[in-house]
């Protein structure tokens, strides 16, 4: 089936404690992608992925970092968080197609982040 | 810089009854736009597609409408049913590859 997988779903931890968010597809997407989604402020993009070792900053990418070694991992890494990052986060993917970005982008099922 | 607005921000409708949501943007230079629904706490499940150039999609009682120029989409929705209580994003591709959303409308539909 093809599926974008995180982990953990849920994570309550406190302020400082550095922490990684794992994210995997399995459909050979290029492209990778976080997001944020904050009552009231609906989903920002933190950082995207064109393809491997390349990674750019979205919308809100201060306090996270992300790697891209693997094409169908791109973990999203919090080093050291605060209260503000408190937030449900969404790893997607999608196909390209000779570097277009038309296809459907695929959502993985969410991580809700506590941070106390 | 690209904003996307859907209205209404929530709609409570009985069930049987056929409803439309509503998306704007305010850049026409697009490569596509997205339905996306949201379960409570849950992921987006893709609805539908349109590329830029298409001006409509149908899937099953679902069918969304484009009019680029003028800044526009629809998500007309039959037959409502208690299932499709949820809340529906609209997000446009925009030219750098960036995908934004609205806020989206949480439609209630009750029995």
């Amino acid at each position: 089936e093809a599926q974008v997988t995180q982990n953990p779903r849920y994570l309550i931890t406190v302020t400082g404690k550095k922490l990684t968010v794992t994210c995997s597809q399995n459909m050979n997407h290029e492209y990778m992608s976080w997001y944020r989604q904050d009552p009231g402020l609906g989903l920002r993009q933190i950082y995207y992925s064109m393809n491997v070792e390349v990674t750019d900053k979205g919308d809100v990418p201060e306090g996270y970092k992300v790697s891209r070694k693997e094409k169908r991992n791109f973990p999203l890494i919090l080093e050291s968080p605060s209260p503000n990052q408190t937030s449900l986060y969404f790893c997607a993917s999608r196909r390209t197609s000779g570097g277009l970005l038309t296809d459907t982008q695929y959502f993985g099922p969410g991580t809700r982040l506590t941070v106390l | 810089k690209q904003e996307v607005t859907q209205i209404p921000a929530a709609l409570s409708v009985p069930e049987g009854e056929n409803l439309v949501l509503n998306c704007s943007f305010t850049d026409s230079a697009i490569y596509n736009l997205q339905w996306f629904r949201q379960d409570p706490g849950k992921g987006l499940t893709s609805l539908l597609l349109i590329q830029s150039s298409q001006r409509e999609q149908t899937s099953g009682r679902l069918n969304a409408s484009l009019d680029k120029s003028s800044g526009r989409s629809t998500l007309y929705i039959a037959a409502s049913q208690p299932g499709d209580s949820a809340t529906y994003l609209c997000a446009v591709l925009d030219q750098g590859g960036k995908l934004i959303f609205g806020q989206g409308t949480e439609l209630s539909v009750k029995p």
